[in-house]
């Protein structure tokens, strides 16, 4: 099946530095992936929608300045936390659309110091 | 109104027990209903999904909708501990896909 790999898995950082975490599908083109945040016991939150060669599209309250989302290409979109803050510590995870639903990542954990 | 909605438990059933989960939504014209499962601190993983009204079973998992009711289920024969887990519902619709928040389901052995 379609796989998207994503990295890091988990990645600890200092207030104010930035993070960026990458997904890339493997054996097949993502035009178009989704990124979703998780806080602990809560259900996926979707962030925004980013789409190969233009403008990603944020949720409403989702900080677009902050939330920098880039799909450069079919098989890689990137998401980076700028300026850092222990309130962002969450469960990042992407996803793409495939023909059977959507298949995600393995989920990266951001964790703020 | 959410637009996908589940009973977030918990959820515990013995093992060897039917687990069943439930799930409604909100827009007449979804298309696509999928059940994830998700482990503590993993993603969440495909089960199943279903087109048509009716059951879909595959293994000891069986799908059901009913589009008239706006439902549906996800049935879990012979229960596992493995099996203990958030289960999200999702909803494609429109070209959108929304999850439920989830159930948890805890199989007690």
């Amino acid at each position: 099946g379609a796989v998207v790999s994503q990295h890091p898995s988990r990645v600890i950082c200092k207030s104010g530095t930035s993070v960026k975490i990458e997904c890339r599908s493997l054996d097949f083109q993502a035009t178009t992936m989704f990124w979703y945040r998780q806080f602990p016991k809560q259900s996926l939150m979707l962030m925004a929608t980013s789409n190969e060669g233009s403008k990603a599209t944020y949720e409403q309250g989702v900080e677009k300045d902050k939330f920098l989302i880039n799909h450069a290409s079919l098989t890689l979109s990137t998401l980076t936390v700028t300026s850092a803050h222990p309130e962002d510590s969450s469960f990042y995870i992407c996803s793409a659309m495939v023909n059977y639903g959507y298949t995600f990542g393995s989920g990266t954990r951001l964790t703020v110091v | 109104q959410k637009e996908v909605e589940q009973n977030s438990g918990p959820l515990s059933v013995p093992e060897g027990a039917i687990a069943s989960l439930n799930c409604t939504y909100s827009d007449r014209g979804s298309q696509s209903f999928f059940w994830y499962r998700q482990y503590s601190g993993k993603s969440p993983e495909l089960i199943m999904f279903i087109y048509s009204n009716g059951d879909k079973e595959d293994g000891r998992f069986t799908a059901q909708l009913n589009k008239a009711s706006q439902y549906v289920s996800l049935l879990i024969r012979d229960s596992q501990p493995s099996d203990s887990a958030t289960y999200l519902c999702a909803v494609y619709y429109n070209n959108d896909m929304r999850f439920g928040a989830g159930t948890r389901l805890t199989v007690k052995p």
